[in-house]
């Protein structure tokens, strides 16, 4: 089955730098990669996903990267905010199988 | 235009007692999947479930689990028997098709005293 590594674990930075979270996956076949927050007591949010037909998105401060040459996609957060502070989620899927393989999560901590 | 909706929130349980998790999806969405969440992890896939049918449940325990989605009403996950291992979040997701994207529920913390 899939598995999904996700790296750092935390990441401090200061407000209005950048951060980059970084995950890479092992079963070719996946072509679904969504990036999620998830904020103290609650359900993770969808913030930004990519297909494997495209090699970068962007939306707003949040932009995702995928090279699946090397089975490896990131997330960009520039310009951080202290609301920004949360811990991301990367997941991978295959089109054959819906489920979901999240990360372990990294805790970013935007310090003011 | 509501989200995903669970209830309850949180739901305290003894040893050998029974736990219903209810979660209805977004409108429009007929695809309900089940994650669990375990202090300081990820979340692991349980079931995957569309409208009176069980799609994939390749990520639930054999014995004491089971999930539900009736043509009428909101999806049950159902634990039989809960262990003190059975503590964590359980979140619902929910898509509009097999290939769209999952919008979470806020969870239902479980507690198994």
């Amino acid at each position: 089955g899939e598995n999904v590594e996700q790296h750092p674990s935390t990441l401090s930075v200061q407000e209005g730098d950048s951060a980059v979270i970084k995950c890479t996956y092992s079963d070719s076949a996946s072509n679904y990669f969504p990036w999620y927050k998830q904020e103290l007591g609650k359900g993770p949010q969808l913030i930004i996903d990519i297909r494997s037909n495209v090699g970068e998105k962007k939306d707003q401060r949040i932009a995702v990267t995928l090279n699946k040459t090397a089975k490896h996609f990131s997330l960009h957060i520039t310009e951080t905010q202290p609301e920004d502070s949360a811990v991301y989620f990367c997941a991978a899927s295959s089109g054959s199988a819906r489920q979901l393989t999240f990360g372990s999560g990294t805790q970013l901590t935007v310090l003011p | 235009n509501a989200g995903v909706m669970q209830n309850p929130r949180h739901l305290v349980r003894r040893r050998g007692q029974e736990a219903r998790l209810r979660c209805s999806p977004m409108k429009g969405h007929s695809h309900v999947y089940w994650y669990r969440q375990l202090p300081e992890e990820g979340l692991k896939f349980m079931v995957y479930l569309q409208k009176e049918n069980i799609i994939d449940e390749s990520g639930m325990p054999k014995e004491r689990f089971s999930a539900e989605f009736p043509k009428e009403g909101p999806s049950i996950l159902r634990i039989q028997q809960v262990v003190r291992g059975d503590s964590a979040a359980y979140f619902c997701a929910s898509s509009w098709g097999p290939t769209g994207e999952q919008f979470f529920g806020p969870g239902t913390r479980l507690t198994v005293l």
